[in-house]
This record gives C-alpha cells, structure tokens and sequence, in this order.
C-alpha cells in the first residue's frame, strides 16, 4: 500500500459526458502528479501540483482541469469525454520540495471506461 | 521534449534464466532514472539511479546508470515466475517531472 487513495476505482460512463478523479496523496507529500496510462500509449504525464500551485503541464487536453485544495488533496475533471479517453489514470505523489530527485508514489488508479 | 525508449518490448523467459532490460533516454536538466515494477495497477518503486556507474541491488535485481552514454539497463538473476511484470524507467528533470519509457514486459514460464 502506497498511501496514496483513489477514487471511484472504476467509472464507466457515456461519450459527453464529464467526470472528477480523486486523489488524496500520502500524508506529508506536498506534490500530487496526474497520469493517463492507456494501452497504446504508456504512462503519460497530466500535470503537477505542489501545495495547492500548478507546477507543470503535461500532455492534458483543455478538456481537462485539476486542482489540488488547501488539504492537499486533488481533482481531475474529465468534460465532453471521448471514446479515447478510456484509460487508467493514475494519481502519484511525493515530498516534491526544490531540488527532489526522488520517487513518486502511485494510487492504484481509476478506471474509466467511456462508452 | 524528454524521451525515454525501453527495449525490448517483451520478453519470455523460464524460471532461472538471467535477463537485461534496457532504457536509454534523452532529458533537459536530468536529476534521476527510477525503474518500476507494474504487476496489476500501481508501478511500484524498484530503483533510483542518480550517479554513473555505481550499481543499485536489492536482492536478484540490480541497476547501473551510464549518464555518458545515457542509457541504464535493470538485470534479474534466476527468474521467478513472480517476477512477471511490466517494467518500467522513468527520467526526472529539473521540474520534478517523471517522463516515463513505454515499458518492456516480461513473462517468466515455470
């Protein structure tokens, strides 16, 4: 166990519509990280907050929002789905102050699958 | 844009044979290479290589980074079919970013 929560762990849904993945990170990690692991495409970096700032943007569509709140825990919103964005996505976290090499931790992800 | 290219894609192996995963990257500002272990769902942490030439081990699996080279390879000595997994390697830069290879996947027959 990671120490890091998802949730739902599945959502199915229909093409339009629009969804929240959420995260809460291990307890004292500052940074929660968004990533999208589809069959054809790997692990691909969403975003990055660290106490509640963006840091840095990934390969996310404008489809796509998140936001980290005061209590550190994060939100992904997924609007006007597509069949392609069936996918895992995965929250991760780490300590993420200045100059950190190290790590991150991973949910165990969200499943959604867009009918 | 960072990269990181993992080879082979897959591999098959028996119980006891001796394998080398291979992951070469190109990254602005590098900080680290972390290899994952993905069974199920979550990748979990194996390694984390920050300096040339000095080895990683922890039990049958052991780790070496070339920065010169760019390149690092994961090795797992006699096999164990629980060793089946996705592996994966990773590069962090200096935006704490982890950009991730596409993974080889091993399947260890008894």
């Amino acid at each position: 166990d990671s120490g890091v929560t998802q949730t739902p762990k599945h959502l199915i849904t229909a093409t339009g519509q629009r969804v929240t993945l959420r995260c809460s990170p291990r307890s004292g990690d500052l940074s929660v990280y968004w990533y999208q692991q589809s069959l054809d495409q790997g692990l691909q970096f969403l975003i990055q907050y660290y106490n509640g700032e963006e840091r840095a943007k990934g390969n996310i569509l404008e489809r796509f929002s998140a936001q980290q709140f005061p209590d550190l825990h994060s939100e992904l919103n997924l609007s006007s789905l597509e069949l392609g964005d069936s996918a895992l996505y995965f929250c991760a976290s780490s300590a993420g102050t200045s100059g950190y090499t190290g790590e991150l931790f991973f949910g165990e992800g969200s499943r959604l699958t867009v009918l | 844009e960072d990269k990181v290219v993992q080879s082979p894609l897959s591999l098959v192996v028996h119980e006891g044979d001796t394998v080398t995963l291979n992951c070469s990257y190109e990254v602005t500002n590098f900080r680290s290479l972390l290899w994952y272990k993905q069974e199920k769902k979550a990748p979990t942490f194996l390694f984390m290589l920050t300096s040339s030439g000095i080895e990683k081990k922890s039990g049958r699996l052991s780790s070496i980074l070339d920065k010169k080279e760019l390149f690092s390879i994961l090795n797992i000595t006699a096999t164990q079919t629980g060793d089946s997994a996705v592996y994966l390697c990773a590069v962090n830069n200096a935006g704490n970013m982890l950009t991730f290879g596409g993974g080889t996947r091993l399947m260890v027959k008894p």
